[in-house]
């Protein structure tokens, strides 16, 4: 299993301003990756950071807004840009723990934002 | 549709009791299978993996119908602590790549005393 390290692990932020959440993990991975989870609502990717390469979204989230940095294999940021009371959610990164396609993922334990 | 559907619930039980849960996906081609747990204002975590010969840990089963696309999850002689969100997950293929995870919304379980 990894060992992964999420800060902050809360936040309140006004309207406009932009927050970045930092990932940390305890071995080298090739992928990390980020979800959202809105109350009530199950996880959404956002997007999986690689390591020397650009992030990759999925539909519905764009660099502009949730721009990510991957500057090794042990770290990643998600920031959350010009916030608005609509990305109050939980943001949680992950990282494969599986071979092959066993794809199970580890969580951080999650950074919970609430924006006025 | 959704990728991966499952009853919300809540199902409130009484400790000692059988529940179970289901879940349906829609891509025919997914590769792997699992259920996940998540504790309140807690991150998931992988409960057990599903296997198409179906299996069992402890007091958990768990069972997949590729056929019928449908996975389910028993829990026998519940304990208060398994009062949780669980949590249907599919992993996708998606072309040659090793496909990504759809997670369900979770089906919500009260244990009572």
């Amino acid at each position: 299993s990894a060992v992964i390290s999420q800060k902050p692990s809360r936040d309140i932020c006004q309207r406009g301003t932009s927050l970045t959440i930092q990932c940390q993990v305890d071995s080298q991975v090739t992928m990390m990756f980020w979800y959202r989870q809105q109350p009530g609502q199950s996880l959404t990717l956002i997007a999986t950071a690689n390591q020397g390469s650009e992030a990759t979204y999925e539909s519905g989230f764009v660099i502009d807004k949730f721009p990510i940095s991957r500057p090794n294999l042990t770290f990643s940021t998600l920031t959350v840009s010009n916030m608005s009371p609509e990305d109050s959610s939980i943001y949680l990164c992950s990282v494969d723990g599986g071979s092959g396609t066993g794809r199970i993922q580890y969580f951080g334990a999650g950074t919970r934002l609430s924006v006025l | 549709r959704k990728e991966v559907e499952q009853d919300p619930g809540p199902f409130n039980v009484p400790e000692g009791a059988t529940v179970a849960f289901n879940c349906t996906y829609s891509n025919s081609a997914s590769q792997s299978f699992f259920w996940y747990r998540q504790d309140c204002r807690k991150e998931p975590k992988l409960l057990m993996s599903v296997y198409s010969s179906g299996n069992e840990d402890g007091r958990f089963t768990a069972q997949l119908n590729r056929a019928s696309q449908y996975i389910s999850l028993l829990i026998r002689d519940s304990k208060l602590s398994d009062s949780a969100t669980y949590l249907c997950v599919v992993n996708m293929a998606r072309g040659s790549t090793l496909g990504r995870l759809y997670f369900g919304r979770g089906t919500q379980l009260t244990v009572w005393p």
